[in-house]
């Protein structure tokens, strides 16, 4: 295990439903990430915060929202998804923007919609 | 934009050989790095190598090896002596040296090592 994990391990939800995704580093690192790993698609970044302030937002739908309320936690707050939205979610962490290139993943959450 | 393929969706290799993983890449960049990351079906995704691009000499990191090629643009990753802990998805990256960016990954491969 590496110092980073999330919770839930695994969610199903309806579409009306509303759900939170959380992950924690234990690294001391001060930038996190949220990717999703769709199945035979490379992995897609959602969401950079580094010291808490959100610095890259790739288009994602406004469904999945943030909240960075400290450099060792990250949330995914889920509403009113979308069968394709299933997927696994990755959170990372790296100690620094600037050292970005070095990224600890969590375990993931396997989200399946239904 | 930068691109990353990785042609070889699935491959086996049985115990204590030896496999060799391919990743193409696509960049206008001179300075960049590459990574292999590996992801068991625990899904924990694990740094394995990295290499900068302006570095002739190809990484090692004890059974694991790259062959950069970097007029080529050929990322391969290769695994000596193959263990059963070894079996994972494996994916290549990349990302644009300096400023903070984006890693970009390729589909991955899945590899396979039998007893």
């Amino acid at each position: 295990e590496t110092g980073v994990t999330q919770t839930p391990r695994h969610l199903v939800m309806g579409m009306t439903n509303k759900k939170s995704l959380k992950c924690e580093q234990h690294l001391g690192h001060n930038a996190m990430y949220w990717y999703k790993q769709s199945a035979k698609k490379p992995l897609e970044l959602m969401f950079v915060y580094s010291l808490e302030e959100r610095v890259e937002n790739n288009s994602v739908p406004s469904r999945f929202s943030p909240e960075c309320p400290n450099s060792s936690h990250l949330f995914l707050h889920l509403h009113t998804l979308q069968p394709e939205d299933s997927a696994l979610y990755l959170c990372a962490s790296s100690q620094s923007l600037a050292s970005s290139y070095e990224q600890y993943f969590g375990p993931g959450t396997r989200l399946t919609v239904t | 934009a930068q691109t990353v393929t990785q042609s070889q969706p699935e491959m086996s290799v049985q115990e204590a050989e030896t496999v060799t993983l391919s990743c193409t890449y696509d960049t206008s960049e001179n300075n960049y790095y590459l990574f292999w990351y590996k992801q068991p079906p625990s899904r924990q995704m694990i740094l394995v190598i990295r290499q900068e691009a302006y570095k002739q000499q190809n990484a090692t990191e004890n059974r694991f090896s790259v062959n950069f090629q970097k007029a080529a643009k050929s990322f391969s990753l290769k695994i000596s002596d193959s263990q059963l802990g070894d079996t994972a998805m494996y994916f290549c990256a990349f990302m644009k040296h300096a400023t903070p960016d984006k890693l970009i990954f390729g589909t991955g491969t899945r590899l396979q090592v039998f007893p």
